[in-house]
Parts: structure tokens; sequence; C-alpha cells
């Protein structure tokens, strides 16, 4: 799967937008940009995907660069719950592939929400 | 509530003891995973399963042995482990093997091994 770049620790106020970055100059065509997040002591949770038009949900944005090298997930009010560790990862599909669905993770961003 | 559960929560096991680590999905899925979080490193994909039929494993030590008896059950049995293995221990689970499917993932058991 391509790499991903994303900062290491975020911080934001709560009611306040975030938006987290992600870079990902190698992203191939075949390539879905896939967002999740882990709460403190529980497993990661799916947040959001999309592949080139940027994607909406009742939990956030993903606002996809038209060149595809980058994208940052917008959560629109931050709450103190929202804090987590959010990784964006790239999954990667080509026809008769053996990807088995897998999620391959990064060290992901930190983010603090203040209240 | 994911509707992925992981019992027990916490472990502590000696390295000479033998110890099983239950994973249960009511989601109705086909594919189960095992992943391994160690401290300060990412996910790492352990084992998958797709209609309980092992299709990947991920250069696992032979003391980590999976089991999955039907689509709703996995196992992680335990044997002889190391030190180093001690880390969180996280199952999930997704409708098929597809490349865009969400997996959903359990609590987790966090396992210290002395």
């Amino acid at each position: 799967d391509a790499k991903t770049t994303q900062p290491n620790s975020m911080e934001s106020n709560e009611e306040e937008p975030v938006h987290l970055p992600c870079n990902h100059s190698t992203i191939s065509g075949t390539d879905y940009i896939h967002w999740y997040r882990q709460l403190p002591s529980q497993g990661p949770e799916y947040v959001i995907h999309g592949l080139t038009s940027n994607v909406n949900n009742r939990m956030a944005s993903l606002a996809i660069a038209e060149d595809r090298k980058s994208s940052t997930l917008i959560l629109h009010r931050a709450t103190l719950r929202d804090a987590a560790v959010y990784y964006c990862i790239l999954r990667d599909y080509q026809a008769g592939g053996t990807s088995y669905g897998k999620l391959t993770f990064g060290q992901g961003t930190i983010l603090t929400v203040h209240p | 509530e994911t509707g992925v559960t992981q019992t027990p929560r916490h472990l502590v096991m000696g390295m000479t003891n033998k110890k099983s680590l239950k994973c249960e999905q009511h989601l109705g899925h086909n594919a189960m995973y095992w992943y391994k979080q160690s401290a300060k490193k990412p996910l790492e994909l352990m084992f998958v399963y797709s209609l309980e039929e092992r299709v990947e494993n991920n250069s696992v030590p032979s003391r980590f042995s999976p089991e999955c008896p039907n689509s709703s059950h996995l196992f992680l049995h335990l044997h002889t482990l190391q030190p180093e293995d001690s880390a969180l221990y996280l199952c999930a689970s997704s409708p098929t093997t597809g490349h865009n499917e969400k997996l959903f993932f359990g609590s987790g058991t966090q396992l210290s091994v002395l």
C-alpha cells in the first residue's frame, strides 16, 4: 500500500472546526483514501472514505485535492469526544489483487481537544 | 458498541502459560482479522480469515495460533510467549475481504507477559 504522511499531533478548541491533513504523493489511480480514528482504550473506528470527489457523512467531511496527492479530514465542530488518534490509510485494489481487505496503519495524528 | 466483542479485556500471563483470546462478532460478517498494537508502534496485521479459511498470515511466530471455528468466532491461542509480545490485541470483522469494506474493531485485549 502507498504511504501516507500525517502530522504527529494537532490541537483544537471545542466547537471549532478541525482540519486534519494527509499527504499521499505516491497515490495510485486505484487507491481509495480511508480515515479511521482510535479513541482512548478502544479499537479503531471507521470515519469516512473517498476516491476523487469530496465526501460528507454524519461524522466528518473528506476533502480530496484535485491531483489526489493530499486530502483533509474535516471535523466541523470538535467535541471532547473527538479526541483520538486519526489514521489516514490508502487501500489499493487491483484486479485480482489479494489485499484481503486489510488496513495498513501508520502512526496517525493525535488530536487533542481543549474545553 | 461496534458489534465485535473481545474477551478478556485484560490478561496477564507468564511465559510458560497457555491462554486464549476470544473474539465474537454479531454483525453477520464473513471476514475476521487479528491485529497487534504495541506501545508506540502502528497497528500490525497478524491474520485474516475469510469464510473460516485463513487467507493471510503476516509472518507471525508460531507461538500465536489462530482458530476460526465459524464466521462469528475467532480465537488467538497463545503459548510460550515472550515479554515483547505484551501488547493490545485487536479483533476486527468486515462483511467480506473486499477492498472497500469497513472494518469493525473490538475494544481489544490488553496482554501483559511476565
